[in-house]
């Protein structure tokens, strides 16, 4: 199992540009997740997906979108980047297994916005 | 969701116990007591959950008190490695809007 994958791991954007940041898993979860990590804070919750065909918007989502056509992938639209979205993206996934979850992270992308 | 309260940073030797304390007087009947950890700049990574019992794992022990309202992630012996940032979550079975605090930063000294 590779578990969750992200790609690219390194991006620069100049402001105004657009980028999908790509995401997925291989362990059959339901559920998936984007955050966001600005340096020295915690993680904030961008979008979540229960499943294929279905996402929410977590605590920051102005400034991305989402989509899940597959169980296996959950990629992360950045439409007109602004430098307010530098940040560590990591991408998570999770299941209900006995009526709890455990979150599992990828690498993460750092994206830098100039 | 409720939210937790942690120190922000404690030191500990190497090869002695680390005792994280994190405050969860909100939590709910139905939460979850979860614990995360994220090592430098990589992915978070899950290291031990419970309800109500205290639980074991080959990484760490969980203890929640009787009314639910704190619990200890305990590193039996710490080393060098688990340096990191501690998160305590709670949240209900499925994790939506998890929300990730500032954690406890672990400097674990020779």
């Amino acid at each position: 199992n590779a578990g969750v994958t992200q790609t690219p791991k390194f991006r620069i954007l100049k402001i105004g540009q657009s980028m999908t940041l790509q995401c997925a898993q291989d362990m059959n979860h339901n559920y998936m997740y984007w955050y966001r990590q600005d340096p020295g804070m915690g993680l904030k919750l961008i979008y979540y997906s229960v499943g294929a065909g279905i996402t929410d918007k977590g605590e920051v989502p102005n400034g991305y979108n989402v989509s899940r056509s597959t169980t296996e992938d959950f990629p992360l639209r950045l439409e007109l980047a602004a430098p307010s979205q530098t940040s560590v993206y990591f991408c998570a996934s999770s299941s209900i297994d006995r009526g709890s979850y455990e979150q599992y992270f990828g690498p993460g992308t750092r994206l830098t916005v100039t | 969701d409720a939210k937790t309260t942690q120190p922000t940073s404690m030191d500990c030797a190497e090869g002695r116990a680390a005792n994280l304390p994190c405050n969860h007087s909100t939590i709910s009947g139905n939460e979850y007591v979860y614990w995360y950890r994220q090592i430098h700049s990589q992915g978070p990574q899950y290291i031990i959950h419970g309800l109500k019992n205290n639980e074991t794992n080959e990484m760490a022990s969980l203890i929640i008190t009787e009314d639910r309202k704190s619990s200890t992630l305990i590193l039996p012996h710490a080393t060098l490695r688990d340096t990191a940032v501690y998160y305590c979550i709670v949240g209900l079975s499925g994790g939506f809007k998890t929300i990730f605090g500032a954690g406890t930063r672990l400097f674990v000294k020779a």
